[in-house]
């Protein structure tokens, strides 16, 4: 089985864009979560989806969004960055309570 | 809010010796808990859970409740044990609603040196 995608590697940015990533599960996993990874906070829980709900959501400001499709592949969106959101930004999709199959992440950067 | 604490931000171990890798945890209410790992150059993934009480790679973790500790250990570390290993904590749903939401500690870099 192939497991979690993230496209796209990595992104660089400027202040005030905004950025789409994306996130293919494993076959059958309907649950996809979303982290981001910084050196001085960790990794953070922005949301979860299920079967295209959001299930829940981190204490994120509202400039992150996400979606989950039909197929269950997911996008999250950061508008308006900032420096920041500077982060690698992991997906993680799962069949069972707690235990995530995570992605290689997207690394982003915002100059 | 829930809080996992990893005191140890590096620790290092000969080859053969015991390690243990201390996890703290602060929830008022019924956690699950787990050891995730990333290796050198590989995606983070699960080591354990503590529902399974399980041993995997020579691994173990008992919940002790009364500490609110899931400290990781192993009688004989391995060269390539060497890696980051992240605490996490689930809150415990009844109602199961929630599948990806853990919290994390700060990781513990382990070396073991030959």
């Amino acid at each position: 089985k192939a497991g979690v995608t993230q496209t796209p590697r990595y992104l660089i940015k400027t202040r005030g864009q905004q950025v789409t990533l994306s996130c293919s599960p494993i076959s059958g996993h309907r649950s996809v979560s979303w982290y981001q990874q910084t050196p001085g906070q960790g990794l953070q829980f922005l949301f979860e989806y299920f079967s295209e709900t959001q299930r829940n959501k981190g204490n994120f400001p509202g400039r992150f969004s996400g979606r989950q499709f039909s197929n269950s592949r997911s996008e999250m969106n950061v508008s308006t960055l900032e420096l920041g959101d500077s982060a690698l930004y992991l997906c993680a999709s799962s069949l069972a309570a707690g235990k995530l199959f995570f992605g290689s992440g997207t690394q982003l950067s915002v100059l | 809010a829930q809080r996992v604490t990893q005191p140890e931000k590096l620790l290092s171990v000969f080859k053969g010796a015991p390690v243990e890798l201390k996890c703290n945890y602060s929830y008022s209410g019924s956690p699950e808990l787990f050891w995730y790992v990333q290796y050198s150059r590989q995606r983070l993934q699960l080591l354990l859970r503590h529902i399974s009480r399980e041993s995997i790679k020579g691994f173990t973790a008992d919940l002790n409740k009364g500490e609110t500790s899931f400290h990781l250990k192993k009688p004989f570390a391995q060269e390539e044990d060497s890696a980051m290993y992240y605490c996490a904590l689930r809150e415990f749903n009844a109602g199961g609603t929630s599948y990806g939401k853990l919290t994390f500690g700060q990781g513990t870099i382990l070396t073991v040196h030959p």
